[in-house]
């Protein structure tokens, strides 16, 4: 069981804003960076976010995200198709000293 | 182009070892920690750990860190994960993945570049 928590899914249709929650506890999220990933069905993970808000190059600025104490959310506006996909939050954890995922959350475009 | 290139598939029985390969090219191989992250079929994103490839410095996951060792050969600039005792548990795809920052630096959970994945079946 995963110190991070998700939502095991999430919805919208195409054109909507869809938000993802992570949450955690000062030992994880409420001192350390964020990170998100997307993953597509049989595929390795993609980096969507880093640094809990910042983009990499090529990634579309459709995705945001936020970190506010210890619990941090992804947000994709305008909802496509090809958004449909596995995310997960990431981040350090103090306690355990290492890194932890969160549950994922499956989204889906209706 | 930098290409994370790992070993094929392994079938083990319980209480074997397994040691899975992932060979970097087209970077400074000792430039970027190596992380590796486990995902059980139908499951999440699991971290098992991080090497860096400079000085050989590990870091593991807690639940795995009696079992599990991750060295690197320079020379091929290829670094491996071992892991031993295994149960059906560990039955999952294994991915290296490149770490954004340099080992000049902390590292992060920033991963660029990933492997293809290598399946760990353990199964009697």
């Amino acid at each position: 069981q995963s110190v991070l928590t998700q939502p095991p899914s999430a919805s919208g249709t195409p054109g909507q804003r869809v938000t993802i929650s992570c949450s955690g506890s000062s030992s994880n999220i409420g001192d350390n960076f964020v990170y998100w990933y997307q993953q597509l069905p049989g595929t390795a993970p993609k980096l969507l976010i880093y640094r809990s808000n910042q983009r990499p190059s090529g990634v579309p600025d459709r995705f945001s995200a936020s970190r506010s104490g210890t619990s941090a959310s992804l947000a994709i506006s305008g909802l496509r198709s090809e958004d449909e996909a596995d995310y997960y939050c990431v981040t350090w954890d103090d306690s355990l000293s290492g890194y932890v995922f969160g549950t994922g959350t499956k989204v889906t475009v209706l | 182009q930098v290409q994370l290139v790992q070993s094929g598939a392994e079938v083990k029985k319980p209480g074997a070892s397994v040691k899975v390969s992932c060979k970097a090219s087209g970077y400074t191989f000792t430039s970027h920690y190596i992380h590796w992250v486990r995902q059980a079929p139908g499951q999440g994103l699991e971290w098992v750990g991080i090497i860096n490839p400079s000085g050989g410095d590990t870091g593991y996951a807690q639940i795995l860190q009696d079992r599990v060792t991750m060295t690197r050969d320079s020379s091929t600039s290829t670094v491996y994960m071992e892991l031993s005792s295994l149960r059906s548990e560990d039955t999952a795809v294994y991915f290296c993945a490149r770490d954004i920052v340099v080992t000049a630096a902390h590292n992060s959970a920033a991963l660029d570049y990933w492997g293809q994945g290598t399946l760990v079946t353990v199964s009697s």
